[in-house]
């Protein structure tokens, strides 16, 4: 079956620091796939997405690559401010369009 | 445009006491999951729904789990009886289509004593 593996955090920087969060991920055919972040209390939220092989995803300064050969979306950051502190969490959609599978979170915290 | 409205926000209830949630997804939007996010992983999905239809349920433990969307629109979960390891948030989503983003909710933290 499908499944998304990310690297463990907790992950923390300063400030203007450079972010990298490490996602592979298991799957038939040819997925797409997303970073959401969650902030402390809420629900998760779409950051970005790539939906085919060499796609880059962008928003708020974050992007991600869809890697095929090597099965990676990792995201990075140039610059990290303190509000993105949060939980991070790549994820796959199957062929068929209908199922979201998670990996299990990345926590950043950014200090000031 | 409104957000998915998931209520209540929090929830402590007894081991083997029932519980249900409610979910209001955004407007026109056909269709409706519902997650478990256990403390510490990534959300799991336990239902979806293509308006009142159910389109996977293959994760739900249907012997303590239902969930409905009777009119296409809103939709509950319920647990009965639940136990110690349903403790977790439960988040609902909504998407135009099956294969669209979806939009998550702010979720329900339900705690078993």
């Amino acid at each position: 079956g499908n499944s998304v593996t990310q690297m463990e955090g907790p992950v923390t920087l300063s400030e203007e620091a450079f972010l990298t969060i490490n996602c592979t991920y298991t799957a038939t055919g040819y997925p797409s796939l997303f970073w959401y972040v969650q902030y402390p209390g809420e629900g998760l939220q779409l950051l970005l997405k790539a939906t085919k092989a060499d796609d880059k995803g962008s928003n708020k300064g974050f992007e991600a690559t869809y890697r095929k050969e090597t099965t990676s979306f990792h995201l990075e950051k140039g610059s990290v401010q303190v509000s993105d502190s949060a939980v991070y969490f790549c994820a796959l959609m199957n062929n068929a369009g209908n199922m979201l599978t998670f990996g299990g979170g990345t926590r950043l915290m950014v200090k000031p | 445009e409104a957000g998915v409205a998931q209520s209540p926000r929090y929830k402590i209830i007894e081991k083997r006491q029932s519980v249900a949630f409610w979910c209001n997804p955004i407007s026109g939007h056909a269709t409706l999951y519902w997650y478990q996010q256990i403390l510490g992983q990534g959300p799991k999905l336990l239902i979806q729904f293509q308006n009142n239809g159910v389109v996977d349920d293959s994760q739900l433990p249907k012997d303590r789990f239902s969930a409905e969307r009777l009119k296409g629109v809103d939709s509950t979960l319920k647990i009965q009886p639940a136990k110690l390891e349903d403790s977790a948030v439960y988040l609902c989503a909504s998407s135009s289509s099956s294969n669209q983003p979806q939009h998550f909710g702010d979720g329900t933290r339900l705690s078993i004593l």
